[in-house]
């Protein structure tokens, strides 16, 4: 079975200072990764998927993910933040070798940019 | 593709009525995934489909809940009789067949926000 764990609930930063929001998932599988945005009374959008090759995956709106086997992480990261990033964001895992779409999903965490 | 579409983007019901969600998946996606959100317990997996046909639904709450879909282009959702823990924002997801690009990615719809009195 595989879950992901988003330590941060919240993550409160000034407007231009960069961020940095934890992902860490567990599998015995090898897995694809994901990040999900959610703006408020929105649904969710894709922000950037790890499926393989380069660690490092650049998605929209600036954000960037590496993964890291090692550690089993796939945190989410960006230099420089703007008040429109303010919104929920989510961390998922599905299954590589799997019959089915199915995601898991961490339990957000809410970054509040401030001015 | 207009994405995925959801209707009613707000319904406001009253205890025992029956509620019905509606989702219009994205045109050639033969997976369709129903989600409920609460602060309490996050996102959760209700039910989903491959090919109209209901794949898993261990995440249906019970038996008031119940899903459909008729074809490949249209599913339901239906609380009856609903009760005031049922209140939750309501998501429909869609993602293309095995074999073509983006397969294993999820499209989600902008949701329905139930409240339930």
């Amino acid at each position: 079975a595989q879950s992901v764990t988003q330590l941060d609930s919240q993550v409160p930063v000034f407007e231009e200072a960069p961020v940095e929001l934890r992902c860490n998932y567990s599998s015995s599988v090898s897995v694809y990764l994901f990040w999900y945005v959610q703006y408020p009374n929105q649904g969710l959008q894709l922000l950037l998927k790890y499926l393989s090759g380069s660690t490092l995956v650049k998605g929209i709106n600036g954000f960037e993910a590496e993964f890291n086997k090692s550690q089993t992480s796939f945190h989410l990261r960006k230099p420089s933040v703007h008040i429109s990033d303010t919104a929920e964001y989510f961390c998922a895992v599905s299954d590589q070798d799997g019959a089915t779409n199915k995601l898991i999903f961490g339990t957000g965490t809410l970054l509040a940019v401030q001015p | 593709d207009a994405g995925v579409i959801q209707s009613p983007r707000h319904e406001v019901t009253e205890m025992g009525q029956e509620v019905t969600l509606r989702c219009k998946p994205i045109s050639g996606h033969d997976y369709l995934f129903w989600y409920r959100q609460t602060m309490m317990r996050g996102l959760e997996l209700l039910i989903y489909f491959n090919n109209n046909v209901p794949i898993d639904d261990s995440g249906m709450p019970e038996d008031r809940f119940s899903a459909k879909m008729p074809n490949a282009s249209f599913s339901t959702l239906k609380i009856q009789p609903s009760e005031p823990r049922d209140s939750a924002v309501y998501f429909c997801a869609s993602s293309p067949p095995p074999g073509t690009t983006g397969k294993e990615t999820q499209y989600f719809g902008p949701g329905t926000r139930l409240l339930v009195l």
